[in-house]
């Protein structure tokens, strides 16, 4: 089973900042079929990113995805107020699928 | 309207039974694979079965190996997920999820999830 790690469990910032969150798999993602989901509190996640890189259908360009191997990012170039929540990432190249823990993404 | 639809959650005793079912809607259920997906209370995401469009071959987390059962019915656009012997660790919203493709892959639908409490 790949064990995904994500860092850092909390990042404090403020609207307009930069984020970077990292994902690293225990071992190499086959394809580098990596997701990543945005969750807000009460609601199912929503997928943003897939293959590492590809942005889903309607997610705002300040989204991107980037990585291969065992080393994933997400960054969000410009924090918006509705971009606070969590973030999971999940990859799909193997069985049994797993997501890593999250990172939330929290105002300062 | 493409959605999908979770129901059949409750307060159930330890070993009790419980069965949860996924309505889907909007598009061609039976070309893709679904999942089941939980959040225990404060947790993140754990995934808990699969089954594929096709074959409805299924493929179960360790953790409910032998007590949990995925099923569908393409004729009814549902998705079911049979839960025995139930367990205090089981207690979680279960979220169903529609697979990109036939196998299970990333998931681009997500239901709202319904909640599974399991208590005496």
């Amino acid at each position: 089973e790949i064990v995904l790690t994500q860092s850092p469990g909390t990042l404090s910032l403020s609207p307009g900042e930069r984020a970077t969150l990292s994902c690293r798999a225990s071992q190499s993602v086959s394809s580098n079929y990596l997701a990543w989901y945005q969750q807000k509190r009460g609601q199912a996640p929503r997928l943003l990113i897939y293959g590492a890189s590809s942005r889903a259908t309607g997610i705002p360009d300040r989204f991107s995805g980037s990585g291969s191997g065992t080393d994933f990012t997400l960054t969000i170039s410009r924090l918006e107020p509705e971009d606070f929540a969590v973030y999971y990432c999940q990859q799909y190249g193997s069985s049994p699928l797993t997501f890593g823990g999250g990172t939330k993404v929290e105002i300062k | 309207e493409v959605q999908l639809l979770e129901s059949g959650g409750g307060l159930v005793q330890p070993g009790g039974s419980l069965r949860l079912s996924c309505a889907a809607s909007g598009f061609t259920f039976s070309s893709y694979a679904m999942t089941w997906v939980r959040q225990g209370p404060g947790k993140g995401l754990e995934w808990v079965s699969d089954i594929t469009s096709s074959t409805g071959s299924t493929y179960y987390a360790d953790s409910v190996k032998g007590r949990f059962t995925v099923s569908r019915d393409n004729s009814k656009n549902t998705l079911f997920l049979q839960m025995n012997s139930l367990r205090a660790e089981d207690t979680a919203v279960y979220y169903c999820a529609k697979s990109h493709q036939w196998l299970p892959f990333y998931f681009d639908l997500w239901g709202r999830g319904t909640l599974v409490t399991v208590s005496s």
